[in-house]
């Protein structure tokens, strides 16, 4: 069975401290998805990035970056200088790879709330 | 291109009483979900379509019935409402091919069973 944990349920920084945002997965499949999602205060839910079990390349995007390291099975969100506006409950997800005309279900982990303090 | 939407956004029922949740995209999306989100528990699938004309089951499905109507609709009824089903639902549609994965959500039903 698929399962997603994020062991951190509230982080709370500084504007400008950098914060790493934790989870860790399990899965028997060997192709797999990994998902991160932000919810701001808002309520929508905001698909931010998706990466495959055969890249292991981290992935940088402006202040965001992730680290995927499938020896832990972990795929560690990273926000550098982090803002206000980055204040939202961020979601990891996991996915089985699609096989024709099978399932593509998406487990979530239950979630961490970031809070930016000016 | 109004990517996911869902009707109503905001639902009272009594217990005992039925609905049903509606959404709809707009995008060529195969694949269609409805969740729940309650307060720690993060989402949790209650039932998927990978495709028009096929559903099953997620996480959390007792309670529930879909129905994937056409290939933009995906609805989600509750025949009897139970205070156990108060919950915010998101509906999400998924475009999976090859490298290319894109994915919206809804903007939420915020349902309350009294």
């Amino acid at each position: 069975a698929q399962k997603v944990t994020q062991a951190q349920t509230e982080i709370s920084v500084v504007e400008k401290e950098d914060v790493t945002l934790d989870c860790v997965y399990e899965t028997r499949d060997t192709t797999y998805y990994l998902f991160w999602y932000k919810q701001p205060p808002s309520g929508e839910l905001v698909f931010l990035i998706r990466r495959n079990s055969f890249d292991e390349q981290n992935e940088i995007s402006g202040r965001y970056s992730w680290n995927f390291q499938k020896s832990t099975s972990s795929f560690n969100f990273t926000i550098t200088a982090s803002q206000v506006v980055d204040s939202a409950v961020y979601f990891c997800a996991l996915s089985e790879a699609m096989i024709q005309g099978g399932s593509e279900k998406l487990v979530f982990g239950k979630g961490t709330k970031l809070t930016v303090n000016p | 291109n109004a990517g996911v939407t869902q009707t109503p956004k905001f639902q009272v029922l009594k217990t005992g009483q039925s609905m049903t949740l509606q959404c709809a995209q707009d995008m060529n999306h195969n694949s269609m979900y409805w969740y729940r989100q309650d307060p720690g528990m993060g989402l949790r699938l209650i039932y998927y379509s990978a495709s028009e004309g096929t559903t099953d089951k997620g996480e959390v499905p007792n309670g529930y019935n879909v129905s994937r109507l056409n290939k933009r609709e995906f609805s989600l009824r509750l025949e009897s409402a139970a205070p156990s089903q108060t919950s915010v639902y998101f509906c999400a549609s998924r475009f999976l091919a090859g490298v290319t994965d894109t994915q919206y959500f809804g903007p939420g039903t915020r349902l309350t069973v009294l």
